[in-house]
């Protein structure tokens, strides 16, 4: 069955970079798109991007230009959310979610990974 | 960017009536050339990701009880639960997916029992 295993848990200082990491498994991983959504406490959804697993091309919302990288590693069907410059109001649960067909809309989520950044 | 504004933000419901929530969109997520409105709904229970349950405006995803539905074209659309069981409290999103980048999402409707 289709799967996002997302890594574990992380406190950050402000100004800190994190990294979060998305196994994908029980499908072809190159053949859909990966997005990246976040959830602050108690608050909605946030779209933060895409990336294509197969050439590694990427769309960022506007709001996280230049402090977003997303990628991917096609030989362990992975795929990876850099934020830098991390602040307070970045402290969320950071989904990956597979999109359907192109479509942009999510098939598949991962558990999340929270994020907390603290002095 | 296309806002989606979502009505009510909470509603509670009996259990086994029906539960409407409203969704709109700034402008229209209808493609004319294909018919189709760009349009997904998603279930998030507490502590879960959220869940996909409708694409298209009206179409349930595999494994979704047939007592959610989807309805609407344009700018306006509904999601309607049936008869309302325990396990559907949840916060409740729309999604276009007309004009991306970016996604957007409403703001949630949060669904409880009366």
């Amino acid at each position: 069955q289709v799967q996002l295993v997302q890594s574990g848990a992380e406190v950050k200082k402000p100004g800190a970079s994190v990294k979060v990491s998305c196994k994908a498994s029980g499908y072809t991983f190159t053949s859909y798109y990966m997005h990246w959504v976040r959830q602050a406490p108690g608050q909605g959804l946030e779209w933060m991007g895409i990336i294509n697993p197969s050439g590694g091309s990427t769309s960022y919302a506007q709001k996280f230009q230049g402090r977003v990288t997303m990628t991917r590693d096609t030989s362990t069907s992975t795929v990876y959310m850099e934020l830098s410059s991390l602040r307070s109001e970045d402290t969320a649960v950071y989904y990956c979610a597979k999109d359907d067909y192109g479509d942009y809309y999510m098939d598949v989520w991962g558990k999340g990974t929270t994020v907390t950044v603290s002095s | 960017d296309i806002v989606m504004t979502q009505s009510p933000d909470s509603l509670a419901v009996s259990l086994g009536e029906r539960a409407t929530i409203n969704c709109k969109s700034s402008q229209s997520v209808l493609y004319s050339s294909n018919n189709k409105n760009y349009l997904a709904w998603y279930q998030q229970k507490p502590g879960q990701p959220p869940k996909l349950l409708i694409y298209w405006a009206s179409t349930r995803e595999s494994g979704v009880p047939d007592r959610f539905s989807g309805s609407g074209s344009g700018t306006d659309f509904t999601l309607t639960i049936s008869s309302l069981q325990a396990e559907d409290v949840a916060v409740y999103y729309c999604q276009q997916y007309y004009s991306t980048p970016p996604v957007t999402f409403g703001q949630g409707t949060r669904l409880e029992i009366k």
